[in-house]
């Protein structure tokens, strides 16, 4: 089974701060999906990334994927409470053709 | 375009009961899939299914659980019987094209929390 470790696993920031969340793995993935969760929902995706070295951007959301397709980051550029939520990422296998999730960095953006 | 519908959404049973689970995909999807969301934790995949055929049921503990699509349309998932380390959120997704050979965008639906005491 193929693992995807998040970080950090809780982030607090104020309105109008930059972060970054991190999603790594030791294993390669054919494409790599980035979803939002908001309490009592489930699961929208936000992104898939596809190519190494690619990068996606969505508004204030910049989606990277590693060179060797092994991890992604999400940089949030002036945070708004609206971007509250579970950030969730999730790998395809390349073998298999299997999804696999990442446990998520739960983000709080205080107004 | 109506999402993907879940009942009931909330459910509260007391160990070794069972508990059913329905989830309704959106029209014309033909790949369904259960998961189970721990607190704390993401969705982990429990079975997926291709119309009415599982695709995928490697990780569904299958001496309690089962999930059916008979008609390759709505499907539901039970637990029988219940332990208090089901209580988790069960979400259903669904995609327009097979699962396996790409990774097409999931929908999911909101989810049936269940709390087993």
């Amino acid at each position: 089974t193929q693992l995807l470790e998040q970080s950090p696993q809780f982030l607090s920031i104020q309105e109008g701060e930059n972060l970054t969340v991190y999603c790594n793995s030791s294993s390669v993935f054919s494409s790599l999906q980035w979803y939002r969760q908001e309490p009592g929902e489930g699961p929208v995706l936000l992104v898939t990334v596809v190519t190494g070295g690619e990068v996606k951007k969505l508004k204030r959301l910049t989606f990277q994927f590693g060179d060797a397709r092994k991890d992604s980051s999400l940089h949030i550029t002036a945070a708004q409470p609206g971007d509250t939520g579970l950030y969730l990422c999730a790998g395809e296998s390349p073998e298999a053709g299997k999804s696999t999730f990442g446990d998520g960095t739960t983000l709080t953006v205080k107004p | 375009e109506a999402g993907v519908a879940q009942s009931p959404r909330y459910k509260i049973i007391e160990k070794r009961q069972s508990v059913a689970f329905w989830c309704n995909p959106i029209s014309g999807h033909a790949t369904l899939y259960w998961y189970q969301q721990i607190l704390g934790q993401g969705p982990k995949l429990l079975i997926q299914f291709q119309n009415n055929g599982v695709v995928d049921d490697s990780q569904l503990p299958k001496d309690r659980f089962s999930a059916e699509r008979l008609k390759g349309v709505d499907s539901t998932l039970k637990i029988q019987p219940a332990k208090l380390e089901d209580s988790a959120v069960y979400l259903c997704a669904s995609t327009l094209g097979a699962g396996q050979g790409g990774l097409k965008t999931q929908y999911f639906g909101p989810g049936t929390r269940l709390l087993v005491l």
